[in-house]
């Protein structure tokens, strides 16, 4: 079994501070994880992913993520948070073993004022 | 890198008709795809894989009958949503795994469909 958990529905922040989505996840075997971003109506977008090798992933958009075994978490980050990244996020993970069947977090929806 | 398409965007058909979503791989060969349905603000929900020349696996709940999947070609799977009623109103969104080149292991996704049932 694979699931997925974003304790935050919604994140604010203000342009130009550090953004953080937390994101924890539960697999059986080797845990695949991956960022998605999803515009209103749009399709998502891949914004990083972390299979293996060093835990601090680099992704799309300034976008960064720290894969954390001991705490099970994959958490995003940006230093400096841009109004255009205002969108709803989403953590995935899929067992290594399986064929791409993907299981979703509820989605976090980021807020970033001007 | 790797595009998903999907056709159409935005539906809206009268209940008790059917609607098919086309969904498309236009850059590489997709042997599996995934069909998602997404309810407003909230995660998407695997309905079923489609495999090219066999049947689909639908997920536990997801009525066969009612979402019928047909995986045409190695570039192709439709989706119909038969006899549709208005609490089939979502935003339908496939997925497709590249599995050779750079980007293998990578989900690609289309741009989803958004299905209105009056």
């Amino acid at each position: 079994a694979q699931s997925v958990a974003q304790p935050e529905d919604q994140v604010n922040v203000a342009e130009g501070n550090p953004l953080t989505v937390k994101c924890t996840y539960s697999v059986s075997g080797n845990p695949y994880l991956f960022w998605y971003v999803q515009y209103p109506n749009r399709g998502l977008q891949f914004l990083l992913k972390y299979i293996t090798g060093d835990n601090l992933v680099k992704g799309s958009y300034g976008f960064e993520a720290e894969f954390n075994k001991s705490q099970t978490s994959f958490h995003l980050k940006k230093p400096s948070a841009l109004v255009s990244d205002s969108a709803l996020y989403f953590c995935a993970v899929r067992d290594g073993t399986n064929d791409y069947k993907l299981s979703f977090g509820a989605g976090t929806t980021v807020t970033v004022r001007a | 890198g790797a595009v998903v398409s999907q056709h159409p965007s935005r539906v809206i058909c009268k209940s008790g008709t059917s609607v098919k979503i086309e969904c498309r791989s236009l850059d590489f060969q997709a042997t599996t795809m995934f069909w998602y349905r997404q309810f407003p603000k909230q995660s998407l929900m695997l309905m079923a894989t489609s495999n090219e020349g066999s049947k689909a696996t639908y997920e536990q709940g997801v009525e066969k009958d009612k979402f019928l999947i047909n995986h045409a070609s190695l570039t192709l799977s439709t989706l119909t949503v038969t006899s549709a009623h208005p609490e089939d109103s979502s935003f339908y969104i496939c997925s497709a795994p590249r599995t050779s080149g750079s980007l293998a292991g990578e989900l690609f996704f289309g741009e989803g469909s958004r299905l209105t049932v009056l």
